[in-house]
């Protein structure tokens, strides 16, 4: 059975800094993995898809890399703001339908 | 182009009752799935419709059941309702049922059971 867990589960930075979100999973063979930004009582807002032959997708500031071999992904925030303040959730898409997720890192930027 | 829409927002009801929750998929998507998220948990995988038949279920009750028409907008239905299906119930929807394709989610609707 796919487990997926995120560490840390909250992190606090101060404006400026770079960081990154780490995401493990137990079993090698999805299709994709989608890094999501949630807002305290809101909807689930894409970040980035990388597919399983890739090995990183890059959007402005963020760049999400994946290995697969050892069921690894991170979420690279360089230069973070207040306004990245929220919780990052990781999914695996193993059967071509469910998104597997964890619990997801709850991220708080102080200026 | 108009992204997912789930309606109502906020809804509150009592144990043994029936709800209806509502998503109008993405423009342009055909597939459509619904999660539901505890408080502080990821969301869980209920089930997908994928022109308009089940294409995937997740460890949910029969009692928990969905339906997609033919504008590939989608219902959920949950019968005797118990305390533990307070969550917010979101929706997801995709071009096509490929496992490559990303999903956009709706804001979502968040369910109490008293």
């Amino acid at each position: 059975k796919q487990e997926v867990t995120q560490i840390p589960a909250a992190l606090s930075v101060p404006e400026g800094e770079n960081l990154v979100l780490n995401c493990s999973f137990t079993d090698s063979a999805i299709y994709n993995l989608q890094w999501f930004r949630q807002d305290p009582g809101k909807g689930l807002t894409s970040l980035l898809l990388i597919q399983s032959s890739q090995r990183e997708q890059t959007s402005g500031r963020l760049n999400a890399s994946l290995d697969k071999s050892s069921g690894r992904s991170t979420l690279y925030i360089a230069a973070s703001q207040p306004g990245d303040s929220a919780t990052y959730l990781c999914a695996v898409n193993q059967a071509g339908t469910a998104l597997i997720f964890g619990k997801g890192t709850t991220l708080s930027v102080s200026s | 182009e108009t992204g997912v829409t789930q309606s109502p927002t906020h809804l509150i009801k009592t144990r043994g009752q029936q709800v209806t929750l509502r998503c109008s998929s993405q423009s342009g998507h055909n597939t459509v799935s619904w999660y539901q998220q505890a408080l502080g948990q990821g969301p869980q995988f209920i089930f997908q419709y994928y022109r308009e038949e089940e294409n995937g279920r997740g460890n949910f009750p029969p009692r928990f059941s969905g339906l997609q028409f033919p504008n590939y907008s989608s219902e959920l239905n949950v019968n005797a309702l118990e305390l533990d299906d307070s969550a917010l119930y979101l929706c997801a929807s995709s071009e096509g049922g490929r496992g490559t394709d990303t999903q956009y989610f709706g804001p979502g609707t968040r369910l109490t059971v008293l």
